[in-house]
């Protein structure tokens, strides 16, 4: 079956530091990739997807690319605001596009 | 802009009670999903609905069951409440094929 493996925190960062949080899968088929946002205090928010290997997502500075040949899709940002504080969750979706499987989630916490 | 809508934030009930948890979404969408959110396992898949009356378990329906009977309106039932179903719940919902998941903020339910 799917499955994502997120790299696990609590990842603690200085304001302006370089981001990357890792995430690889494991699907049949062509699988979509995105990663969802979860501030505190609510749900998850979309931030980003990629539908075909080499596509790149981004969105408020944040890029991930969709590299079929190591089945990965890491996160990364160029410089983190404390704003950027929160869960960040990797997910695919099966071929039909409906369901999403979700790795563990890796908490972000940027420090002034 | 999608509103998901779950009925409570915050939710305490004894062990043996019968619980529901309400989901409502305002956008017309086909497919509606519960997932539970614990530390360290992500999210995981309880069960989800691509039209009314439709149900189908997802990766832990295990003391869970769901109802559908109008479109916008998908409810979780804990039929008898155990203390290993305290946990964080998350109701989402999607038009088919590869759109986003949109989610409510979450009912955090403590079984004592």
């Amino acid at each position: 079956g799917n499955s994502v493996t997120q790299m696990e925190g609590p990842v603690t960062l200085s304001e302006e530091a370089f981001l990357t949080i890792n995430c690889t899968y494991t699907a049949t088929g062509y699988p979509s990739l995105f990663w969802y946002v979860q501030y505190p205090g609510e749900g998850l928010q979309l931030l980003l997807k990629a539908t075909k290997a080499d596509d790149k997502g981004s969105n408020k500075g944040f890029e991930a690319t969709y590299r079929k040949e190591t089945t990965s899709f890491h996160l990364e940002k160029g410089s983190v605001q404390v704003s950027d504080s929160a869960v960040y969750f990797c997910a695919l979706s099966d071929n039909a596009g409906n369901m999403l499987t979700f790795g563990g989630g890796t908490r972000l916490m940027v420090k002034p | 802009d999608v509103k998901v809508t779950q009925s409570s934030r915050y939710l305490v009930k004894r062990t043996g009670e019968k619980v529901f948890l309400e989901c409502v979404q305002d956008m017309d969408h086909e497919n509606m999903f519960w997932y539970r959110q614990d530390p360290g396992l992500g999210l995981r898949l309880i069960y989800f609905s691509y039209d009314v009356k439709m149900k189908e378990k997802g990766d832990i329906p295990e003391g869970y069951s769901v109802s559908r009977e109008k479109k916008e309106r998908f409810s979780l039932i804990l039929e008898s409440a155990s203390t290993n179903q305290t946990s964080m719940y998350l109701c989402a919902s999607s038009t088919p094929n590869g759109a986003p998941l949109h989610f409510g903020n979450g009912t955090r339910l403590t079984v004592t």
